[in-house]
């Protein structure tokens, strides 16, 4: 079964640092493009940042360029996103999601369940 | 940047059919995506390339893409239905996924 399972959420402070890890597995993870995807309580679906399967393409949205880092490691099957400098607006449900496509355009499937980060003082 | 434009709820009755509309500029020269996102889950995708359905995503289930609407179709709506309803393209110009701001499907 092809499964994503977030980790790493949490209670930060304004100005503070969390590092969000997705762990793949059902499929052959260095094959596959990934991203990040973000909700905010009762609000739609914000694109966050996409890694190419080899990592040697990155995309971020302009609400985290500069502060978060997309990576993987392929030989252990994961995703992370660090997060610095957080503010208060970055408070969301973070979803992993693969890509899966044809040709050029591309559509996400699964999703991970989501982890909770809240930035508060 | 690329906006999409999703009315924020549409309501249909039980047996009937509900369409819930995406729109952008010249989004018909653009792949649609669609997810649903019941309450407390993850989104799960139900359309594809504008019309294509997922394996265990129901035949009520359909799409269509044209000048600047796409729509996603579902026919004789089931109680099961009621969820929020995403809309996804690639916008090349920018390298990022774009998202629709959601529409709340109510089974009335």
């Amino acid at each position: 079964e092809v499964q994503l399972v977030e980790s790493g959420g949490g209670l930060v402070q304004p100005g503070g640092s969390l590092r969000l890890s997705c762990a793949a597995s059902g499929f052959t993870f260095s094959s596959y493009e990934m991203n990040w995807v973000r909700q905010a309580p009762g609000k739609g679906l914000e694109w966050v940042s996409y890694i190419s399967s080899s990592g040697s393409t990155i995309y971020y949205a302009d609400s985290v360029k500069g502060r978060f880092t997309i990576s993987r490691d392929n030989a252990k099957n994961s995703l992370y996103l660090q997060m610095n400098s957080l503010r208060a607006e970055d408070t969301a449900v973070y979803y992993c999601a693969r890509v899966l496509r044809v040709g050029a355009t591309g559509w996400f499937d699964p999703w991970g369940q989501g982890t909770l980060v809240t930035v508060s003082s | 940047s690329y906006v999409l434009t999703q009315p924020p709820s549409v309501s249909v009755a039980p047996g009937k059919t509900a369409r819930i509309t995406c729109g952008g500029n010249n989004i018909g020269s653009k792949s649609v995506h669609w997810y649903q996102q019941k309450p407390g889950q993850a989104p799960v995708l139900v359309i594809y390339y504008d019309s294509d359905r997922p394996s265990g995503i129901p035949e009520r289930f359909s799409g269509s893409n044209s000048g600047n609407t796409a729509t996603l179709t579902i026919s004789r709506v089931e109680a099961g239905d009621e969820a929020d309803y995403y809309c996804q393209v690639w916008d090349s110009s920018s390298d990022r996924w774009v998202f629709g701001g959601g529409t709340k499907l109510t089974v009335l």
